[in-house]
């Protein structure tokens, strides 16, 4: 079975533009959740999807947002990007239940650069 | 060789000693804890997860005690390997189904 894949595997961008990151999970999951990952901050939930609706968010500005689609693929997208956004960022498929109630499965992430 | 979490984010032990990873949690009423390990390139990767009502549960060389009265989760990997060497990770759920992350230690296997 294959793992969660995270395209695209790095990403440069500049102050101001967007970007859309995909994430598709295991065969069978329904839950998605996306976090960000700094060497400062650690891991920092971003929101989790669960049958294309948003379940759960974090404390993260509008500018980053999120959807899931039918066959549970997401995409995260960061809009009018900043310095501070530079980051790994992590997504993880779980079978239903979510964060804080099963394991999680990462995928390797997209290392994202503002420049 | 024993850590103390956010106090020593590095670890060093020997291959074949038995390594301890600490962990100090927040919140009294968290009801799940996980353990997750990071090698360098990849994302978390799934250890081993307790439950609040148990205080050890154990997986294959790994182990993990919680220390409920003192807000403390530690891992214990035996006869550490080489291919233990990573950053490992704690969270926490605290009931709002986000996990709340430890900020990780690294452990390092000497040959």
């Amino acid at each position: 079975k294959a793992g969660v894949t995270q395209t695209p595997r790095y990403l440069i961008k500049t102050r101001g533009q967007q970007v859309t990151l995909s994430c598709s999970p295991i065969s069978g999951h329904r839950s998605v959740s996306w976090y960000q990952q700094t060497p400062g901050q650690g891991l920092q939930f971003l929101f989790e999807y669960f049958s294309e609706t948003q379940r759960n968010k974090g404390n993260f500005p509008g500018r980053f947002s999120g959807r899931q689609f039918s066959n549970s693929r997401s995409e995260m997208n960061v809009s009018t990007l900043e310095l501070g956004d530079s980051a790994l960022y992590l997504c993880a498929s779980s079978l239903a239940m979510g964060p804080g109630n099963e394991k999680l499965f990462f995928g390797s992430g997209t290392q994202l650069s503002v420049l | 060789g024993e850590s103390v979490g956010l106090h020593l984010p590095t670890l060093s032990v020997q291959e074949g000693d038995n390594s301890i990873i600490n962990c100090a949690y927040s919140n009294s009423a968290s009801d799940y804890f996980i353990w997750y390990k990071q090698e360098s390139g990849k994302g978390p990767q799934f250890i081993i997860d307790i439950r609040s009502n148990m205080d050890k549960r154990q997986g294959q060389r790994v182990t993990v005690l919680l220390n409920k009265t003192v807000k403390h989760l530690s891992l214990q990997i035996a006869a550490t390997q080489p291919g233990d060497s990573a950053v490992y990770f704690c969270a926490e759920n605290t009931g709002n189904r986000k996990l709340i992350w430890g900020l990780g230690t690294s452990l390092a296997v000497n040959p």
